[in-house]
């Protein structure tokens, strides 16, 4: 059975860089039929898609914080992550990995447990 | 690249049937027929329930169904069962593999 596990930092002061990474267990994430992604869940409002990257390192973010965000993969560890630079209490959230199914058209299908980062000096 | 736009809640009893909507544009929801729908309990990650507009994954009930019109995709869960009470997100492919979110429909059975 596929798992996903969040683990980084819970507070990062204002202006600094949010670093989390993303571990998968129970199967290969230099799968030829997945991408991985970031999606993250401000505390009582909805979800917001981060971006996605493939095994090979293609990366797609979404065009509001594409100035902000890296996400990177390390298959030796199979293992991806994400990093958010000069963050701000707006991007306190929960921050979810995901694996993106392509096999068929695209959707998350296997998601992290999720893990709360808070923004505050 | 806005937020697709879903009602914020619904309710029905008991056995009854529900409705929630996703309305997004031609760039998105209308583009494509990439529409997922995710089922979320409170302090929990978000579950699959449906997949390119009306597929469901395994494990998840017939009770669940989708569909898509022009540039609105639906899901209607049927037959009402209290387990049901989450919210519920869209989620559409809005090109050059990006995707973007409804706002999600907090479902209440009464």
């Amino acid at each position: 059975q596929l798992q996903l596990q969040e683990s980084g930092p819970g507070l990062v002061k204002p202006s600094e860089t949010l670093s989390l990474t993303c571990t998968v267990s129970g199967g290969s994430i230099s799968s030829s039929s997945y991408y991985w992604g970031w999606i993250r869940q401000p505390p009582g409002k909805g979800l917001e898609w981060i971006g996605s990257i493939y095994y090979s390192g293609s990366t797609y973010y979404n065009p509001s914080l594409k100035s902000r965000v890296t996400i990177s993969v390390d298959t030796s560890k199979n293992q991806f992550s994400l990093k958010l630079s000069s963050v701000t209490a707006a991007d306190t959230a929960v921050y979810y990995c995901a694996r993106l199914n392509i096999a068929a058209r695209p959707h998350f299908d296997y998601w992290g447990q999720g893990t709360l980062v808070t923004v505050s000096s | 690249q806005s937020a697709l736009t879903q009602p914020r809640s619904v309710s029905g009893s008991p056995g009854q049937s529900v409705t929630i909507s996703c309305t997004g544009t031609s760039s998105d929801v209308g583009g494509y027929n990439y529409v997922s729908w995710y089922q979320q309990h409170p302090g929990k990650a978000p579950k699959l329930m449906i997949y390119d507009v009306s597929k469901r994954p395994s494990g998840v009930p017939d009770r669940f169904s989708g569909s898509k019109s022009g540039n609105t995709a639906s899901l209607t869960i049927s037959g009402l069962q209290a387990e049901d009470e989450a919210d519920y997100y869209c989620c559409s492919y809005a090109g050059s593999y990006t995707f973007v979110f409804g706002g999600g429909t907090k479902l209440t059975v009464l």
